[in-house]
């Protein structure tokens, strides 16, 4: 049961323009939404979250946006960089059987930044 | 500011080996959490150790056990090896229990013939 999903395995992008990446969820008792950045050989680094009380966090060239009513957020990035290539993960924060909280993660897309 | 490191970075073993994985966590975490990643997946979370006691668990076997250590660094134990057990464990350490931001560690690939 895939409860964070990530539909587009692959993304690339001309350098300087807009990267859109979009995730899905089904469990409506995620509050909390993160996007990890992964390069090859090393693991995946915290990129930018969003509260469930939230529509919008913006950082930087990043910003996500959060569509709690379609259960679905996406990532863009402006202007996209060639360091942007990577691997991006969706994770959406749940409760685990003791009542803490764990991250459950989408399967991710690779992003190319075309120079 | 130390960050999470993992030992070994690959290792292979064969079907029905056991494997020890170790972790150090970032300095002033205490909470440290496993996942397996699998080929073309996304990582998947096995469980939380924090204050050395098991604090939750994912969907996998018993076979699956875990310690973490006064110093707040953690082991990761998998008994019986299966052929699906080949994949990126990833270690990731936080500040508490609470959802957020985590820390990983490089991974360690284990390849199970």
């Amino acid at each position: 049961d895939q409860q964070v999903k990530q539909n587009s395995p692959s993304l690339s992008v001309q350098e300087g323009r807009i990267s859109i990446l979009n995730c899905d969820y089904t469990n409506s008792m995620f509050d909390y939404f993160l996007w990890y950045k992964k390069y090859p050989a090393e693991g995946p680094t915290f990129l930018i979250s969003i509260s469930s009380i939230k529509d919008k966090n913006e950082d930087g060239r990043f910003t996500v946006f959060l569509n709690k009513s379609a259960k679905h957020l996406s990532l863009h990035i402006v202007p996209s960089q060639p360091g942007d290539s990577a691997v991006y993960f969706c994770a959406a924060s749940g409760l685990t059987n003791f009542g803490n909280e764990k991250l459950t993660f989408g399967t991710g897309t690779r992003l190319t930044i075309i120079p | 500011e130390t960050g999470v490191t993992q030992s070994p970075t690959h290792l292979i073993k064969t079907r029905g080996q056991q494997v020890t994985l170790r972790c150090s966590s970032q300095s002033g975490h205490n909470t440290v959490s496993w996942y397996q990643q699998a080929l073309g997946q996304g990582p998947q979370f096995i469980f939380q150790y924090y204050r050395e006691e098991e604090n939750g668990r994912g969907n996998f076997p018993p076979r699956f056990s875990g310690l973490q250590f006064p110093n707040y660094s953690s082991e990761l134990n998998v008994n019986a090896l299966e052929l699906d057990d080949s994949a990126l464990y990833l270690c990731a350490s936080s500040r508490g229990t609470g959802g957020g931001e985590l820390f990983f560690g490089e991974g360690s690939r284990l390849t199970v013939l």
